[in-house]
């Protein structure tokens, strides 16, 4: 079965410094990732995708994702953190058992400081 | 385009009370997800609904269930309510099936009393 894991439950970054938020999968087949955000008191919203077309994904706000087969990651990066991008992000897995469901990660929630 | 619609957003019951929710997709997508969130559990999926039949279900009681109509409109229902059911619901909305590319709704947030 496929997973997701979240490795930092919390982040916190400075304004304008990289975002750097990590995620490991487990899967026996090239799965399909993606990233999600939810700001508070609001549902989730799509940041990218990867589908096994190129490993450097790009997303929407300056985010972007590298899938590494080989360390069975798919971290997600920004250059420069903005203080809208506080909110809690999820890294997420669609299964390929039982006509494929979203399985989603822990949630790591970012707080950007002026 | 108008987005995923839920309604109520939010609303409080009692134990042993029932609620229904409901979830307006956005128009032309035919498949609808429920998922549940918790602080503690986080995102746990409910149910999938497609074409008016459900596709997929998660790991809960017979209490929770669902339906989708001839517009793709949804609803869900809880019975028999439960402390431990207060959470987030948050209804998605997508194209097709397995696409992992969902739209959200901003939930409806209940409080069990």
């Amino acid at each position: 079965a496929q997973s997701v894991t979240q490795l930092d439950s919390h982040v916190s970054v400075s304004e304008g410094t990289p975002v750097l938020l990590r995620c490991n999968y487990s899967s026996s087949y090239s799965p399909s990732l993606f990233w999600y955000v939810q700001h508070p008191n609001k549902g989730l919203q799509l940041l990218l995708k990867y589908t096994s077309a190129a490993t450097l994904v790009k997303g929407i706000n300056g985010f972007e994702a590298e899938f590494k087969k080989s360390e069975t990651s798919f971290h997600l990066t920004k250059p420069s953190a903005h203080m809208s991008d506080a909110a809690e992000y999820f890294c997420v897995v669609l299964t390929t058992d039982s006509w494929g469901k979203l399985q989603f990660g822990a949630g790591t929630q970012v707080v950007v400081t002026p | 385009k108008a987005g995923v619609t839920q309604t109520p957003r939010y609303l409080i019951k009692t134990r042993g009370q029932q609620v229904t929710l409901s979830c307006s997709p956005i128009s032309g997508h035919r498949s609808v997800s429920w998922y549940q969130q918790t602080p503690g559990q986080g995102l746990q999926f409910l149910f999938e609904y497609f074409s008016e039949t459900q596709r997929n279900k998660g790991n809960f009681p017979g209490r929770f269930s669902g339906r989708q109509f001839s517009n793709s409109r949804s609803e869900m229902n809880v019975s028999t309510l439960e402390l431990g059911d207060s959470a987030l619901y948050l209804c998605a909305s997508s194209f097709g099936l397995n696409t992992g590319e969902l739209f959200f709704g901003e939930g409806s947030r209940l409080t069990v009393l």
